[in-house]
């Protein structure tokens, strides 16, 4: 199993600028999920999933837009690129939301606004 | 409101120096609380789930455990290699919520 997967490792973008963060899971994981981490501050959540066709917003969700077409995909879109959008973007997953099930994360974006 | 807590924010031990991180939390229906550790450019990776107070988790090195209000994370003889910074996160009855992590530093 590869678990989760995230493309691209590294992205550069201009101010105004929109584009879509992939990420992918091979363990048939219901739940998914995307965090921002900023230094000096924990994993925030962005938006989730609970299931194909479902999601909804967390912590942070301004300016990002989520779809769940299939189980496996889960991409963030960022709509119009603005520096406070600058940092590092990890996709998770889990068997369920509910309860105490881990949560298992892929290799991360970093991503910068300019 | 749902809050989670980790000291110290740095640590810096000899190889062999045991030592605990601390995680304190405030949450309404705890449903879990996770270790994770992460590596400089790399995801959280798992590494244990307590469920109630007074339950405890062994791995290698590494020995968690929880009360009501906070969890320690016990590191006995660390290596170099244990240098990380360790996440601390709880599950209530909403979502996940981290802590800001321990980064430890462990000297040969």
């Amino acid at each position: 199993n590869a678990g989760v997967t995230q493309t691209p490792k590294f992205q550069v973008l201009k101010t105004g600028q929109s584009m879509t963060l992939q990420c992918a899971q091979d363990m048939n994981h219901e739940y998914m999920s995307w965090y921002r981490q900023d230094p000096g501050m924990g994993l925030r959540l962005i938006h989730y999933s609970v299931g194909a066709g479902i999601t909804d917003q967390g912590e942070v969700p301004n300016g990002y837009n989520v779809s769940r077409s299939t189980t496996e995909d889960f991409p963030l879109r960022l709509l119009s690129a603005a520096p406070s959008q600058t940092s590092v973007y990890f996709c998770a997953s889990s068997y369920s939301p509910r309860g105490g099930y881990e949560q298992y994360f892929g290799p991360g974006t970093r991503l910068t606004v300019t | 409101e749902d809050q989670v807590t980790q000291s110290p924010e740095a640590l810096r031990l000899q190889e062999g120096e045991s030592s605990s991180l601390n995680c304190s939390y405030t949450v309404s229906g705890l449903r879990g609380l996770f270790w994770y550790r992460q590596d400089p450019g790399k995801g959280p990776e798992f590494l244990f789930t307590l469920y109630s107070a007074g339950e405890e988790k062994e791995k290698e090195r590494l020995k968690a455990t929880l009360t009501k209000k906070e969890s320690f994370l016990h590191i006995t003889a660390p290596k170099p290699e244990d240098s990380a910074t360790y996440l601390c996160a709880v599950r209530g009855a909403n979502n996940l919520f981290f802590g800001t992590g321990t980064r430890l530093t462990v000297i040969p």
